[in-house]
């Protein structure tokens, strides 16, 4: 069974300084990983989205990896804002099935300070 | 992006009775949806798979009878929680899958309904 695990729990950290919030999977038998944002009370928006094969991905400020064969990702955030404030939630998807299923692990609850 | 509603926001209901939560597909046809639930400081927890026109696939430890799942059109989901109680308070999250080939699988998520049961 597929198990994911984000740490820090959570982080506080100043306006501007540069973070790295990890992520690490027990089955590397994925498909893909996903990173999310989820403010409080709300659904969830997708950041980023690394296929298997891929090794990192890049949207604005923040940049994913992925390293499969050791189930590992991270999310890095650069000039970190007050407004990045958010739960970040990580998520795979395993191969095989048709029917997509996501494991998520429970988050990191980062906070910047101004 | 794709968009997905999920209707109502919020719900307070007393013990014993019945909730209806909605999840459309706005701008699209999702032929399979999911419904999670998130209870604070946890993860998202999948409950179902709803495949429209078919029967829900529930996963293991999830009440089928409690939770009934609708999926009768391609842009409309539902999940009925039966007698509720106060236990069943919790944040229902939906997704609905967009298929548009291997390179374009993703799933978009609905803003979450908080359920309180009193």
């Amino acid at each position: 069974k597929q198990e994911v695990t984000q740490i820090p729990a959570a982080l506080s950290v100043p306006e501007g300084e540069n973070l790295v919030l990890n992520c690490s999977f027990t089955d590397s038998a994925i498909y893909n990983l996903q990173w999310f944002r989820q403010d409080p009370g709300k659904g969830l928006t997708s950041l980023l989205l690394i296929q298997s094969s891929q090794r990192e991905q890049t949207s604005g400020r923040l940049n994913a990896s992925l390293d499969k064969s050791s189930g590992r990702s991270t999310l890095y955030i650069a000039a970190s804002q007050p407004g990045d404030s958010a739960t970040y939630l990580c998520a795979v998807r395993q191969v095989g099935g048709s029917n997509y299923k996501l494991t998520f692990g429970k988050g990191t609850l980062l906070t910047v300070n101004p | 992006g794709a968009v997905v509603s999920q209707h109502p926001s919020r719900v307070i209901c007393k013990s014993g009775t019945s909730v209806k939560i909605e999840c459309r597909s706005l701008d699209f046809q999702a032929t399979t949806m999911f419904w999670y639930r998130q209870f604070p400081k946890q993860s998202l927890m999948l409950m179902a798979t709803s495949n429209e026109g078919s029967k829900a696939t529930y996963e293991q430890g999830v009440e089928k009878d409690k939770f009934l799942i609708n999926h009768a059109s391609l842009t409309l989901s539902t999940l009925t929680v039966t007698s509720a109680h106060p236990e069943d308070s919790s944040f229902y999250i939906c997704s609905a899958r967009a298929y548009r080939g291997d390179s374009q699988d993703t799933q978009y998520f609905g803003p979450g309904t908080r359920l309180t049961v009193l």
